[in-house]
């Protein structure tokens, strides 16, 4: 597709159980942002992707949370023995370097996870 | 560390009222961009400013760059039901992370 994706749109689950949320960015994308948000919140940064680089692990809230983007292209974020304060929506972002003129960050859908 | 506050974080206005929402950095952005979200939607790129000082206009709206390059405001002139939603300022430090602001939800009554 034209757009970045992200996978499942929804997911319930419950307290304790391990959790893995998808994204795929636009292709040829190098840059690729995982972010949280909660109900009627802002964005909160988790991790950044840049091509081979190391991530920028930075905003990671825990060490329940891990993410891996293999051949620099699709990501998954893992959540570890989820908690109810873990619930959000999940956005995915990828920026392309010149692909567009602003550099902007363009966001999937989302995945609204729920943990009970 | 970086932080980007904005102003207010709600607001409610009649329809064919302005609107402003003000974004504040602790430190001095290479660039700001600012997003809109849709209820139940993902946010969406509307523009990036990069000089001291400059102006844009998208319509009804006007973006502003602080002179320090410290600040940013955006402005819709005579509000629809069709603004309504959180609108984000993102900054930039020349790192490659964009810092997103707390946001502003727009809430226009007919």
């Amino acid at each position: 597709g034209a757009g970045v994706s992200q996978s499942p749109s929804n997911k319930v689950t419950e307290k304790g159980k391990d959790v893995e949320l998808r994204c795929d960015p636009i292709s040829g994308h190098t840059a690729l942002y995982w972010y949280r948000q909660s109900l009627g919140q802002g964005l909160e940064f988790l991790i950044y992707f840049q091509g081979n680089s190391a991530p920028d692990k930075s905003g990671l809230p825990s060490d329940r949370f891990s993410a891996e983007r293999t051949g620099g292209s699709v990501s998954t974020l893992t959540i570890q023995r989820t908690q109810q304060e873990d619930s959000a929506v999940y956005l995915c972002a990828s920026r392309g370097t010149g692909t567009t003129l602003y550099n902007e960050q363009f966001f999937g859908p989302g995945t609204r996870l729920t943990v009970l | 560390g970086q932080q980007v506050m904005q102003i207010p974080q709600y607001q409610h206005v009649q329809e064919g009222e302005d609107f402003t929402t003000y974004c504040n950095s602790s430190t001095t952005l290479s660039n700001i961009q600012w997003y809109k979200q849709r209820p139940g939607g993902h946010p969406v790129f509307l523009i990036q400013l990069v000089k001291s000082g400059e102006v844009k206009k998208q319509k009804r709206l006007t973006f502003q760059f602080g002179e320090a390059k410290k600040n940013s405001s955006l402005h819709i002139t005579a509000t629809q039901t069709t603004d309504v939603g959180t609108y984000f300022c993102a900054g930039k430090t020349g790192a490659n992370n964009l810092f997103f602001g707390t946001g502003t939800r727009l809430t226009v009554i007919p």
